[in-house]
């Protein structure tokens, strides 16, 4: 149990255009979703907080403009790079808690999906 | 900010050692946790420690926790080629988690 998917799982654009990216509870629901960015030999650091059916919550720095999210459903959220550019290339990591209340998932266990790594050139 | 720190950065073993990870964070929490990492890949969960327990097991991982240093340390016992990881220390701040800036660790066969 606790799987959590991404797609895709790499992607390279040009310069300008606009990737989406998903990110998917597949067994479990989850009204929390969690966006990180990781660059290379780094740590993870959240970009925003997805809430199903309310608006993200972006730390400090991120540009809700650029790193459009919705959490349409119980299962689903998504992330949309807007006009991207080269140094928006890096590995986007996605995370989901699992709903309160469920009985196999510790306290603020997150689940991870495999990540997807972006190349703008 | 309220990224802890971890040591060593980077640490490489014979196989059938242990590898000893260290964790330092900076406010109070509620509970610290690991996660491993294989390269290219997501976080896997290994193991939960709670802000009122000291030690904690889980097959070949032994987890401490002092709250009144503000560290953790990981022991991973009789390592094998397939631990070959980074490890991620991470607390957990109301609803986000803050991790920190990870060992990586490469055992050797």
């Amino acid at each position: 149990g606790a799987v959590v998917s991404q797609h895709p799982s790499r992607v390279i654009c040009k310069s300008g255009t606009s990737v989406k990216i998903e990110c998917r509870s597949l067994d479990f629901q989850a009204t929390t979703m969690f966006w990180y960015r990781q660059f290379p030999k780094k740590s993870l650091m959240l970009m925003a907080t997805s809430n199903e059916g309310s608006k993200a919550t972006y730390e400090q720095g991120v540009e809700k403009d650029k790193f459009l999210i919705n959490h349409a459903s119980l299962t689903l959220s998504t992330l949309t790079v807007t006009s991207a550019h080269p140094e928006d290339s890096s590995f986007y990591i996605c995370s989901a808690k699992a709903t309160s209340g469920t009985s196999w998932s510790l306290e603020g266990t997150q689940y991870f999906g495999p990540g997807t790594r972006l190349l703008v050139l | 900010s309220q990224q802890g720190e971890e040591d060593p950065q980077a640490l490489s073993i014979q196989e059938g050692e242990n590898a000893t990870m260290n964790c330092s964070y900076k406010t109070s929490i509620n509970n610290l946790q690991w996660y491993r990492q294989n390269s290219g890949r997501g976080l896997v969960h290994l193991i939960l420690i709670r802000s009122n327990e000291r030690e904690k097991h889980s097959g070949r991982l032994r987890v401490t926790l002092d709250t009144s240093k503000k560290s953790s340390s990981l022991l991973i016992t009789a390592s094998r080629a397939a631990d070959t990881a980074s490890y991620f220390c991470a607390t957990l701040y109301g609803n986000k988690l803050v991790f920190g800036a990870g060992t990586i660790l490469r055992v050797k066969s």
